[in-house]
């Protein structure tokens, strides 16, 4: 079945570099997304990736996706305490259905 | 752009009464909007995925008398959750896309509380 797991916590000071990791079960996606949260709020787009891609870049915001072993990386440089949020990885699955499935969440912690 | 609104940002309601929610795209038109569900410190769970103009395909174990879902226009998709009980409490989101393209924006979420 379709699953998509990280882990749950991260903590890091302010200005260094932040990694959140993300393992998905199903090779056929397509896109996988990179989520972010703030308490209270609806769910931003960070950025995407395309599966035949291994990295992309955006400013801070660094993707690698390493396909061969499911697993999905989102690296911010120079973190800043407005970082801090829960970040989700989703992919599309199969079907071409629009539906996105999520992990559980990173909770992200800067502290200053 | 692709803005999706939804309101209302909060609601209290007294169980037994039915509560609608309505999530709009501002900006774009959304073929597809999707609602979830999310519990607290809990990630997303997907209801329902509404297509403009077609009946709602529910997620396995939603209820779709108890969650009903309308999408009668390209800008505006609604969920209105009928006899709420205390367990409906949740926080709810919307998302959409133009089925062009991959991205699926959502809304800033619906704070339902069943007292």
């Amino acid at each position: 079945g379709e699953d998509v797991e990280q882990s749950l916590f991260l903590s890091v000071r302010e200005g260094d570099s932040s990694v959140i990791n993300c393992t998905y079960t199903d090779s056929s996606s397509t896109y996988l997304y990179w989520y972010k949260q703030e308490p209270g709020a609806g769910l931003q787009l960070l950025t995407y990736i395309f599966s035949n891609m291994d990295m992309k870049q955006d400013q801070r915001l660094t993707v690698l996706l390493n396909k061969k072993d499911k697993h999905l990386s989102l690296r911010i440089a120079d973190t800043q305490t407005g970082d801090s949020a829960i970040y989700f990885c989703a992919e599309n699955g199969s079907g071409n259905t629009g539906k996105l499935i999520f992990g559980q969440g990173t909770t992200l912690q800067v502290k200053p | 752009g692709a803005v999706v609104s939804q309101h209302p940002s909060r609601v209290i309601c007294k169980s037994g009464t039915s509560v609608k929610i309505e999530c709009r795209s501002l900006d774009f038109q959304a073929t597809t909007m999707f609602w979830y569900r999310q519990f607290p410190k809990q990630s997303l769970m997907l209801m329902a995925t509404s297509n403009e103009g077609s009946k709602a395909t529910y997620e396995q174990g939603v209820e779709k008398d108890k969650f009903l879902i309308n999408h009668a226009s390209l800008t505006l998709s609604t969920l209105t959750v009928t006899s709420a009980h205390p367990e409906d409490s949740s926080f709810y989101i919307c998302s959409a896309t133009t089925g062009f393209s991959y991205e699926q924006y959502f809304g800033p979420g619906t704070r339902l509380t069943v007292t």
